[in-house]
Order: structure tokens, then sequence, then C-alpha cells
């Protein structure tokens, strides 16, 4: 069974420019999460999709954006990059909203922001 | 969102067992607690979980205090690869598919 796919898993943006990143869950799941990890702040939630719905948001600005598509595929945008933009963003998936369930990570993108 | 704590390091000798520690405090009757840990290089990987009583799996075992105000992880017999960032998480059913990561332990294992 294949595991929870981002792409790309390296990206060198500038300053000023948008990116989106992609995330392909384990197959039959249906909630997605992303997270932004950093040296500093550590692994930060910033939202989470189930079904297409956004059901959870972190504290991130609205230039942080996603979507999910029908057959579970996430993507998020970032708009106007800055430097401190600069992470590692992690995707996870599970198959559902449950307590219980456990969460699949991907290898992550590396986004740089030069 | 409920609140846990950590010590910021650990160290352990290969083949011993290991035990990380976790205060929460403030968890809730409904709270899961969940333990992921995250090698190097690495995305966050799922360790264990429970609600009330102790939990066994083939990675380790987690203890659960009777009043659930803290938990403890235990592997068992630690080896070099257990070498991480192990962090443990209260999720609630108001933020399923939510996950808030605190500073977590790192985990040294000398051979």
């Amino acid at each position: 069974k294949a595991g929870v796919t981002q792409t790309p898993r390296y990206l060198i943006k500038t300053r000023g420019q948008q990116v989106t990143l992609s995330c392909s869950p384990i197959s039959g799941h249906r909630s997605v999460s992303w997270y932004q990890q950093t040296p500093g702040q550590g692994l930060q939630f910033l939202f989470e999709y189930f079904s297409e719905t956004q059901r959870n948001k972190g504290n991130f600005p609205g230039r942080f954006s996603g979507r999910q598509f029908s057959n579970s595929r996430s993507e998020m945008n970032v708009s106007t990059l800055e430097l401190g933009d600069s992470a590692l963003y992690l995707c996870a998936s599970s198959l559902d909203q449950t307590l219980g369930t456990e969460a699949f990570f991907g290898q992550g993108t590396r986004l740089t922001v030069v | 969102d409920a609140k846990t704590t950590q010590p910021n390091s650990m160290e352990s000798n290969e083949e011993e067992p290991v035990h990380l520690p976790c205060n929460h405090s403030t968890i809730s009757g409904t709270d899961y607690i969940h333990w992921y840990r995250q090698l190097p290089s690495q995305g966050p990987e799922y360790v264990i979980h429970g609600l009330t009583s102790n939990v066994n799996n083939r990675m380790a075992s987690l203890a659960i205090a009777e009043d659930r105000k803290s938990s403890t992880l235990i592997l068992h017999r630690a080896t070099l690869r257990d070498a991480a960032v192990y962090y443990c998480i209260l999720i609630r059913s108001s933020n399923t598919g939510k996950l808030i990561f605190g500073q977590g332990t790192t985990l040294q294992v000398k051979p």
C-alpha cells in the first residue's frame, strides 16, 4: 500500500512569488492535514480537510490556503512568499476523524524562499 | 488546546528500556493521548495511543496514570533506530484531525 506522497520534495522560490504544494493521501483516507515545521517554531498545524471541506484551521495568515479534491488529494498554496515561509511542509492523512485514528505523514516538501 | 509537558531530552543505552514521561494535567475526560516520533529527516510517525487503559503494540507500551494527568511511553529495548524526537499529544473531539505538537523529547540512544 503506497504511503502519503508529497510533491515536489524540494522547491526554491523568490520572495513575492506564490507556490502550490501537493499531497496524495493513502488510498481510502479522507482526512488530510497540513503542517509547517521550522527550527524556531517546531511543528505547527495549518489546516485540515475532510471530504473536501476545511474542518480545522491553525493560526496562519490568509496567504496560506488549501483545498481538497473529490479523490482526497490536497493542495496547499502560499501567496506572496516571505523569507519566513521557508520551512518543511508536511502533509498527513488518516482514515477518518475519529479520536483513535492514527495519522500517516509524508516526507514533506522543503521550501526555501530567497 | 490541551497542553502537554515533556522533558527536552533524555539519554538511554542500547538494549535497555526507556521511559518517556508526559504531563497533561488539563486533560479532559474525552481526550485521547497519542504519541508520535520523528526520526531525523523524516515526517512524524505514529507510535501508540490510548484513552484510559494501558496499551501495548509492537513498537511500545503506553502507561496512563489512574487520574490521567500523566502518561509514560515505554520502549522495552532501545535500539539506535529509536533515536528521535518523541511527541506526546492530546486529541479532543472538537479538534479531531488536528495534532498540536509541543517541543517533544529528544531521545539519544548510546551504543
